[in-house]
């Protein structure tokens, strides 16, 4: 049981080049969310995926775009990267609805010169 | 809109001494709260979690949470610190409105020997 998985672990890109960021888990949850985290900012929402099928927009979507493949996997995508996008990106999920625990990947460390 | 404040970007504390780290969340009907702790290069991973049960609420390692109403506050304590609790430490609130979860900006624990 690997719980949730991200890759790469590291990336250095240049701007206005393109990667997809990939998460998957296997423990049948419903909800799928995509963080990224700056020093003194705490974590901030990207998108999430509630449900298969299903996704939204967080509190700092710009310059993202996300796909939820299967239930399983909850991928994000940077189109033409910026250096304001350098920040470790964290993928979590959780059964669904409220008050329930997030489980979180180690994070992909994302550099864009 | 949710809010959480986490009162402290720091606290330093000897080994061996008590541990209490501040929280204050925005007033909401049925909150969910929780505390993450994070290691240097990991991911998040639950302390603890209070979803209208008891308001004192025992996570791992030692650590405990009050949810105090009237102060809106879910203050995290453990009574005598290990050199192994220094990590960055998240508080995270949801509520009725949104199941989505926000994240104070964390509080970085020292722990001296």
């Amino acid at each position: 049981n690997a719980g949730v998985t991200q890759t790469p672990k590291f990336q250095v890109l240049k701007t206005g080049q393109s990667m997809t960021l990939q998460c998957a888990q296997d423990m049948n949850h419903n909800s799928m969310y995509w963080y990224r985290q700056d020093p003194g900012m705490g974590l901030r929402l990207i998108y999430y995926s509630a449900s298969e099928g299903t996704t939204d927009k967080g509190e700092v979507p710009n310059g993202y775009n996300v796909s939820r493949l299967n239930k399983r996997e909850f991928s994000l995508r940077l189109e033409s990267a910026a250096p304001s996008q350098t920040s470790v990106y964290f993928c979590a999920s959780s059964e669904s609805s409220r008050g329930q625990t997030q489980y979180f990947g180690p994070g992909t460390r994302l550099l864009v010169l | 809109a949710q809010s959480v404040t986490q009162l402290d970007s720091h606290v330093s504390v000897s080994e061996g001494t008590p541990v209490l780290l501040r929280c204050n969340y925005s007033s909401s009907y049925s909150p969910s709260l929780f505390w993450y702790v994070q290691h240097p290069n990991k991911g998040l991973q639950l302390l603890l979690k209070y979803t209208s049960a008891a308001t004192l609420v025992k996570g791992i390692n030692g650590f405990e949470a009050e949810f105090k109403k009237s102060e809106t506050s879910f203050h995290l304590t453990k009574p005598s610190a290990h050199m192994s609790d220094a990590a960055e430490y998240f508080c995270a609130h949801s509520s009725g409105g949104s199941y989505i979860p926000t994240f104070g900006r964390g509080t970085s624990l020292i722990v001296h020997p």
